[in-house]
């Protein structure tokens, strides 16, 4: 069975840039969430996903958008990169409310 | 606001060391407490503990959660340099997680 795969492994990008990750879920997994993590802030929630609707989302600022679409993939999208924004960017998702999530190995964007 | 707290930090030990790592939290609403190991890039998920569910065993790890108090504990006996990686804990609160900042260890030979 097939884990949570994210692509790009790696992004580089300037800023004022725009960026889109990709993530597609486990199979038969809808629910869908994506995390920021950095040294200094730690693992983050960004947004979750469920059945292409967003049903939470963090504390982040409006140029973090997502969508997920019917075979429940899903993308995230910053717009307007700052420095701030470079991070690991993990995607996971879960069978259900009593099942633990599984995580990809998640997107390294560097905005230089 | 939820909130969980891990400790130790870090924590250094040799091979074969029992180690203890902690997590308290202080939530409004509990559903249940994750366990992550993270080496590299991709948290590995550990152990999920809920009200019906408060003691888990996984060869030489295992956890126990005190509803009462309020935390949960991960136990790793034997160590092996393998151990070594960030350990998160996180709470799920409504379809998000909520991470402690991670104890990473480190295991000599």
């Amino acid at each position: 069975k097939a884990g949570v795969t994210q692509t790009p492994r790696y992004l580089i990008k300037t800023r004022g840039q725009q960026v889109t990750l990709s993530c597609s879920p486990i199979s038969g997994h809808r629910s869908v969430s994506w995390y920021q993590q950095t040294p200094g802030q730690g693992l983050q929630f960004l947004f979750e996903y469920f059945s292409e609707t967003q049903r939470n989302k963090g504390n982040f600022p409006g140029r973090f958008s997502g969508r997920q679409f019917s075979n429940s993939r899903s993308e995230m999208n910053v717009s307007t990169l700052e420095l701030g924004d470079s991070a690991l960017y993990l995607c996971a998702s879960r069978a259900g409310s009593n099942y633990g999530y599984t995580f990809g190995s998640g997107t390294r964007l560097t905005v230089v | 606001e939820d909130k969980v707290v891990q400790s130790p930090l870090s924590l250094v030990v040799h091979e074969g060391d029992t180690v203890t790592l902690n997590c308290s939290y202080e939530v409004t609403n509990f559903r249940s407490l994750l366990w992550y190991k993270q080496e590299k890039k991709a948290p590995t998920f550990l152990f999920m503990l809920t009200s019906s569910g408060i003691e888990k065993k996984s060869g030489r790890l295992s956890s126990i959660l005190d509803k009462k108090e309020l935390f949960s504990i991960l136990n790793i006996t034997a160590t092996q340099t393998g151990d070594s990686a960030v350990y998160l804990c996180a709470h799920v609160n409504t379809d998000k997680l909520i991470f402690g900042t991670g104890t990473r260890l480190q295991v000599f030979p």
